[in-house]
């Protein structure tokens, strides 16, 4: 069975611009979670969704937004980049994210500026 | 809000030594916990968890964990360490409010290093 597959794997975007983030879950998996990953912070929860809902949110602002589309792959956008957006962008899916493990991929690491 | 506190950020053991790595979360309700590692260039992977029943569960490669309620703790064990358990350990918990998923609130991670 094929992980969750991350694209692309390295970006590099300038302050102000916006970016676009792809990731593709294990077949079967309907639940899509992101994660922002920083050495001062470590891993938190930015949003997750669940049959094309977003169903739960972290404590991140509104330039952070995501979708999933009917095949469940979802896409994480992050508008007017600034400085401290620079980090790795895990992408995790599930049957259900509460009582069903995280599949996690290889992430996207971000850097701004 | 609840957070998730791991005592050790790096550790050094020398092969066959016994492994504990804390970890305590604050949150009064129900709780799933989950440890999860890192291995060195690849991807986050479930270790183990625990929803509900008896608190010592198991995980792959020998691993196991206590959850100790009166404590909020959800410690992880090892008896006998091996090189390749050099790693990254998070411990990683959400609420189970029985309404919906929550996201997981990850301790800031272990980093253990197993010298041969």
């Amino acid at each position: 069975k094929a992980g969750v597959t991350q694209t692309p794997r390295y970006l590099i975007k300038t302050r102000g611009q916006q970016v676009t983030l792809s990731c593709s879950p294990i077949s079967g998996h309907r639940s899509v979670s992101w994660y922002q990953q920083t050495p001062g912070q470590g891993l938190q929860f930015l949003f997750e969704y669940f049959s094309e809902t977003q169903r739960n949110k972290g404590n991140f602002p509104g330039r952070f937004s995501g979708r999933q589309f009917s095949n469940s792959r979802s896409e994480m956008n992050v508008s007017t980049l600034e400085l401290g957006d620079s980090a790795l962008y895990l992408c995790a899916s599930s049957l259900d994210s509460l009582y069903s493990p995280l599949h996690f991929g290889n992430g996207t690491r971000l850097t701004v500026t | 809000a609840q957070s998730v506190s791991q005592h050790n950020h790096h550790v050094i053991l020398s092969e066959a030594a016994s492994l504990e790595l804390g970890c305590n979360y604050s949150y009064g309700g129900t709780v799933n916990l989950f440890w999860y590692v890192q291995y060195p260039g690849q991807h986050l992977q479930l270790l183990l968890k625990y929803f509900s029943g008896d608190p010592l569960v198991k995980g792959i490669k020998g691993f196991e964990a206590e959850f100790i309620k009166s404590k909020f703790s959800f410690n992880l064990r090892k008896p006998s360490v091996q090189w390749s358990d050099t790693a990254e350990y998070f411990c990683a918990v959400n609420k189970d409010s029985g309404g919906g998923a929550d996201g997981l609130t990850f301790g800031k991670g272990t980093h253990l290093i197993i010298q041969p």
